[in-house]
């Protein structure tokens, strides 16, 4: 079992739809993250949050809003998304790096389709 | 241009046989990450590397970093059907942002009893 929990396991939405995904840790982590992978793909990262600030947004359309409410969650709200944007949405958290890059833990990911 | 190149991409071995899994780059990493992933589940960590020259051994797996920390190798003794899924390297660049993983593309891999 992972210890990073992502809900809902899957989500299919309309293009006009608002929903958000979302993710839980209670490692302690204070650097969580946001990947998306297509299939066959390696995930890319989105947004990285360290101690609940945003730190990276990987030029990420506005359609995806990240927030971080507090130390163990991490939410990812939709809103009006295209079909390519259907993919495994991964949540990921870690120590902060301190100089030297700490492993990710990830959950199993949201398998999100719009139709 | 990918920044961390995987190979092979696909590699299909028969139960018991050995396999070395590349991951290389012309940059330089403060540190390489190895996962594995399965259909339907996110990467599990397997292993990180930190050190040059660096070799971490996990049951039937040896992992090692090159010395000038811009390549690293995955390595599987007596393969078993068990090992079967996508093996992806992950390296976070010398100075570049933290927690700005950089994934190579992955080697799927079958093994087959």
């Amino acid at each position: 079992d992972t210890e990073v929990t992502q809900t809902p396991k899957h989500l299919v939405m309309g293009m006009t739809n608002k929903k958000s995904l979302k993710c839980e840790q209670h490692m302690g982590h204070r650097a969580m993250y946001w990947y998306k992978q297509k299939a066959k793909k390696p995930p890319e990262l989105m947004f990285v949050y360290s101690y609940e600030k945003l730190s990276i947004n990987e030029s990420v359309p506005s359609r995806f809003s990240p927030e971080c409410p507090n130390s163990s969650l991490l939410n990812l709200h939709l809103h009006a998304l295209q079909p390519e944007d259907s993919a495994l949405y991964l949540c990921a958290s870690s120590q902060p790096g301190q100089g030297i890059s700490q492993p990710q833990h990830f959950g199993d990911g949201t398998r999100l389709s719009i139709l | 241009t990918q920044l961390l190149e995987q190979s092979p991409q696909f590699l299909s071995i028969q139960e018991g046989e050995n396999l070395t899994v590349y991951c290389n780059s012309s940059s330089v990493f403060s540190s390489l990450q190895w996962y594995r992933q399965e259909p339907g589940e996110g990467p599990v960590l397997l292993v990180t590397v930190v050190t040059g020259g660096e070799v971490k051994k996990l049951k039937r797996l040896t992992f090692q970093f090159g010395d000038a920390r811009k390549d690293s190798s995955l390595h599987i003794t007596a393969a078993q059907p068990g090992d079967t899924g996508l093996y992806l390297c992950a390296g976070e660049r010398y100075g570049g942002s933290q927690g700005n993983l950089i994934f190579g593309k992955g080697t799927k891999l079958s093994v087959k009893p």
